[in-house]
């Protein structure tokens, strides 16, 4: 198919490490990307990761690429209440064109 | 500091009116992007310009036109014709030649129906 998908809610406890999993379609896709929303505000990009690495990491974030699969994580070390948002995951197609996911809201109980 | 700036952030639009959302970067991207954003859903591709005076349909550019006449630039008119027309619009731009270069994105637009 054409979507990317992604569950559409997550919640953890403050402290808790929290995983976002997206699948996407197209395994000639360069680029997939981690954009967060927080609420009435555009999209802040967070990480991005080119699609012949396995992992990249970047102080709380990893981000884990199965390209096999096409499937793609993001885990938040020591989530924080200013985690939570919105999260959206993204391919970039061979065109240049970005796909997104409909967004995981992710919520952070105290 | 650079930057993506959309205005509004709140627009109203009554029956029958066009309206037209303003986008402008000074990042010395080459490629700007518009999208729409309903409640739960993704964000969906209206148009996009990779240079100036050249622009390209999306996926749902049906309602709507854009212009491109400057590099900074890239406003969206939001037509008479678009029947469904209240959402959050967001706007985006990129280095186009480099595949490795993410879309920056603006704060967005709210249109709302009267």
């Amino acid at each position: 198919g054409e979507d990317v998908e992604q569950s559409l809610f997550l919640s953890v406890r403050e402290g808790d490490s929290s995983v976002i999993n997206c699948t996407y379609t197209d395994s000639s896709s360069t680029y997939l990307y981690w954009y967060k929303q927080e609420p009435g505000a555009g999209l802040q990009l967070l990480t991005y990761i080119f699609s012949n690495m396995d992992m990249k990491q970047d102080q709380r974030l990893t981000v884990l690429l199965n390209k096999k699969d096409k499937h793609l994580s993001l885990r938040i070390a020591d989530t924080q209440t200013g985690d939570s948002a919105i999260y959206f995951c993204a391919e970039r197609r061979s065109q240049g064109n970005l796909i997104f996911g409909k967004g995981t809201k992710l919520s952070v109980k105290p | 500091d650079g930057g993506i700036t959309q205005s509004p952030k709140y627009l109203f639009r009554k029956e029958g009116q066009n309206v037209t959302l303003s986008c402008e970067q000074n990042l010395n991207h080459d490629a700007m992007y518009w999208y729409r954003q309903d409640p739960g859903q993704g964000l969906r591709l209206i148009y996009y310009s990779q240079i100036v005076n050249d622009f390209q349909k999306g996926d749902i550019a049906e309602g709507y036109s854009v212009s491109r006449e400057k590099k900074e630039s890239f406003p969206l008119t939001v037509t008479s014709a678009q029947k469904n027309p209240t959402a959050f619009y967001l706007c985006a731009s990129s280095i186009w030649n480099l595949s490795n270069q993410p879309q920056h994105f603006g704060d967005g637009t709210r249109l709302s129906i009267l």
